[in-house]
Formats: structure tokens, sequence, C-alpha cells
């Protein structure tokens, strides 16, 4: 099927711990992004990718880090994980960074404790 | 600073039409969105406007005026499974997406 994948869909983590969240596109879409839902905000984005090899800081880049290191990957890492990054984490992509309709994976729900 | 404003939570019937506001304050403007997000799903796109003026799209329509910073997405024949969360976002000058924090639409039969 067609689509966006993430992994994990939930999460329960220490805090300190590292954690790497997965996301992958089998759309051949250049553009890729992550985002951080919170209850009472709008998705904030953390970063981006405009194509493979490019990466790029978003609103709320702090405490994480991705790599893009082929069109169809898109992984997000916290690398000492805290309480505040508690959330529901969406990545998205879409065909270019011109194209405004993104396409959302399922959610991966992390908890941070 | 960027600012996306929309109310928090409405409520309609099933049947009705309802009118979902979104007032912006960005740095720059290429293009405005509306997604529905339902609860504990992703979210997924509705429309898009670049130009002023009403985009219809079978039960959905939404509409922009640039010069008011302003834009609706209007909802007709409400069904039950229309209940969601709708986000209104809009692309700045640098082609990033900022976020409304999202209506709730609560239907009532």
């Amino acid at each position: 099927i067609a689509g966006i994948t993430q992994a994990p869909t939930s999460q329960i983590l220490a805090a300190g711990r590292r954690m790497t969240l997965r996301c992958t596109q089998d759309m051949r879409h250049n553009a890729m992004y992550w985002y951080r839902q919170d209850l009472g905000l709008g998705l904030r984005l953390i970063h981006y990718s405009n194509t493979a090899g490019t990466t790029g800081k978003g609103e709320v880049p702090d405490g994480y880090s991705v790599s893009r290191a082929n069109t169809d990957d898109f992984p997000l890492t916290l690398a000492s994980a805290v309480p505040s990054q508690t959330s529901v984490y969406f990545c998205a992509s879409s065909p270019d960074r011109d194209t405004g309709e993104l396409f959302f994976g399922e959610g991966s729900r992390l908890t941070v404790l | 600073g960027q600012n996306i404003d929309q109310p928090t939570e409405m409520t309609a019937t099933e049947g009705a039409i309802v009118q979902i506001n979104c007032t912006y304050q960005t740095s720059g403007f290429n293009g405005l969105f509306w997604y529905q997000q339902h609860a504990g799903e992703a979210p997924t796109f509705l429309s898009y406007n670049v130009l002023d003026g009403l985009e219809e799209k079978g039960r959905f329509s939404s509409f922009l005026s640039r010069s008011k910073g302003y834009s609706y997405l209007l909802l007709k024949e409400l069904q039950m499974k229309d209940s969601a969360s709708y986000l209104c976002a809009v692309r700045d000058s640098n082609y990033q997406l900022i976020w409304g924090a999202g209506t709730k639409l609560i239907i009532k039969p």
C-alpha cells in the first residue's frame, strides 16, 4: 500500500534515553517533514528535508536531529529524551516543497517519563 | 510574529451548514490550506486557496480574502462523520506551513 509509514506507533521512554522515530515513504516524494502536535497548539515543524541529502531546522528543532540519506527514509532522533518531548509526532511528505498538500503518517505517540 | 487564529470548538446539527473561520498574520503568503483530522488519526488535505474567492469541492467550500487575512471553510449537509478537527494552515514566504491550533467540530443528531 502506497503511503507513509511511521514506527513505533506508541512508545514510553525513560528520560535521558535515546530514541529514533522511523519514517518511510514509497511515493518518491522529494520533501519530508517532522511535526509535533500538542493539545491546544498547532502542528509545529521540527525539521524538514526538501530533497535527499539536505535537511533544515523548523520552528522547534532543539533536542532533535534528522538525516535524509535517501529519498524514502527520514528518521527523527531524540538524543536524550526529556519529559517536554512527550507529544504525538507526525511525519509527512509532499512531492516538493512548493506543493502544499502534505501526506501524513499515522503518528507516533511518545511519552517521556 | 506569525499567528493563525481559529475557534477552538464549534457545535452544529446533522444536515445543517457550518462555517469555520480562520484569520492569519504571517510573514508572506503562498497559499492557505485546510486539513481535516479525526481524533487519533493523521490530518488529511481538504482544500487549497492561493487567490481570493471561493473554491468548491462537493459539500466543502473554502474562501480566501488575502487583503483581510481571512479564510473560512464551509461544510454543507453535515454528516456525523464530519465530526473532526479542522486545521487551517498558511504557507509563508519561506514556503513553510504555519498551523492554527484547529477547530473541533461536534455534530449532533
